[in-house]
């Protein structure tokens, strides 16, 4: 059973540019949540997506926005990019309403981006 | 607000002493609690968590954690490391619900042969 799986692994670009990185969640999730974690820092919740809408959203500015398309998977992007956008991003899978609060999040190995 | 305070960025422990890794948590509500291990160059993986059925909770790999209400605490314990153990631990906690889930910023476990 295949896990969450997450392209590309690794990427580089230059400020101002745009990406996308991608996530296909593991096999019966229909949410995606998208984290960003710093070097040395724990992950940070940018937003999660259900039914093919953003449902919640952290403390980030509107040029991350993402996409959830009809068979689960989803789509991080990133307009204007910044040096302080280099991190790992990962996407984190679960199924909607399954124990309540004790819902497990089961997460990719990460897209490494790096902005110079 | 929910907030997770993992007390020591990094932790170094002999081969087959204790582990001992802190976490304190904010919650204005009874909380959902998680730790998590992060091995280099993979995501994250649950080792625990507590829903409120019994307040020692055990986990993957011999992993425990106790969680302690008067504390706010819910630190993670094994008693003898292996080498394998060498990795970043992240505790997280949620609220209720779907809500989203808030990390500590880790504790990197490194064992000594």
């Amino acid at each position: 059973d295949a896990g969450v799986t997450q392209s590309p692994t690794h990427l580089i670009k230059t400020r101002g540019q745009q990406v996308t990185l991608r996530c296909s969640p593991k096999s019966g999730h229909d949410t995606v949540s998208w984290y960003q974690q710093a070097l040395g820092q724990g992950p940070q919740f940018i937003f999660q997506y259900y039914e093919e809408e953003e449902r919640q959203r952290g403390n980030f500015p509107d040029r991350f926005s993402g996409h959830q398309f009809p068979n689960y998977s989803s789509e991080l992007n990133v307009n204007a990019l910044l040096l302080g956008d280099s991190a790992l991003y990962l996407c984190a899978s679960s199924l909607i309403g399954d124990q309540g609060g004790a819902n497990v999040l089961t997460f990719g190995a990460g897209s490494r981006l790096t902005v110079l | 607000a929910q907030s997770v305070t993992q007390l020591g960025s990094h932790v170094s422990v002999s081969e087959g002493a204790l582990v001992l890794l802190r976490c304190n948590y904010s919650s204005s509500v009874p909380p959902y609690l998680f730790w998590y291990v992060q091995y280099p160059n993979q995501g994250l993986q649950l080792l625990l968590k507590y829903t409120s059925a019994a307040t020692l909770v055990k986990g993957i790999n011999d992993f425990e954690a106790e969680f302690k209400k008067s504390e706010t605490s819910f630190h993670l314990t094994k008693p003898s490391a292996h080498m394998s153990d060498a990795a970043e631990y992240f505790c997280a906690v949620r609220s209720s619900g779907n809500t989203p889930l808030v990390f500590g910023k880790g504790t990197r476990l490194s064992v000594i042969a």
